[in-house]
């Protein structure tokens, strides 16, 4: 069965520190990973797809198929990433995405 | 382009009454979904339209809960009757999806229901 694992709720670091919000995943298949954001009173958006492979507002996530997980990264967070960040899974072909629970992220000044 | 538009925003009803919900999807995309979001939990997928055909009503509660897109455009989500337990957001998005693939997904502000 499809499923998502965000396992912290809440990240807080301080400004200009690294972050990394983790993401596992439960597919047989060949999927299809997304970092979706909603930053305050905005809708949720897309931050990035890992087929990409591109770095969007500094973030960067990979694919690691091995510990089926695919971490968003950051080296420098800015106050302005403080957002609900969501991991998301598609399987190929079935386009059912399914969502994990969200890590609020803080970034302190 | 306004983006993927919802309503209403916000409705407050008393249990047992009937409530529905408005997406109107970007202009194109061809694929439309609905999500229930519960508070501290991510998105939810109830029902996912190709066009006007339902491809994927799995998880949508077909004995209070019912969807349509007329003409693969609009979409309308209802329930009923509502019950204390589907309060929530309603959440619609829209994509172009292509063979194999998901497209990026386009979401509405949602719709926060409150059943009292």
């Amino acid at each position: 069965a499809q499923r998502v694992t965000q396992p912290e709720k809440l990240l807080s670091v301080f400004k200009g520190a690294p972050v990394e919000l983790k993401c596992n995943y439960s597919y047989s298949g060949s999927p299809e990973l997304f970092w979706y954001v909603q930053y305050s009173r905005q809708r949720l958006q897309l931050l990035l797809r890992h087929i990409s492979r591109e770095s969007i507002k500094g973030f960067t996530a990979d694919l690691n198929k091995g510990e089926t997980s695919f971490h968003l990264k950051k080296p420098f967070a800015q106050e302005e990433d403080s957002a609900m960040y969501y991991c998301a899974l598609s399987g190929h072909g079935g386009f059912k995405t399914i969502f994990g629970a969200g890590t609020r992220l803080f970034v302190k000044a | 382009e306004a983006g993927v538009v919802q309503s209403p925003r916000y409705k407050i009803i008393e249990k047992k009454q009937p409530v529905a919900f408005w997406c109107n999807p970007i202009s194109g995309h061809n694929t439309l979904y609905w999500y229930l979001q519960n508070l501290g939990q991510g998105p939810e997928l109830l029902i996912r339209y190709e066009n006007e055909e339902a491809v994927d009503d799995s998880q949508l509660p077909k004995d209070r809960f019912s969807a349509e897109r007329l003409k693969g455009v609009d979409s309308t989500l209802k329930i009923q009757p509502a019950e204390l337990g589907d309060s929530a957001v309603y959440l619609c998005a829209s994509s172009l999806a292509t063979s194999g693939r998901v497209g990026e997904q386009y979401f509405g502000p949602g719709t926060r229901l409150t059943v009292t």
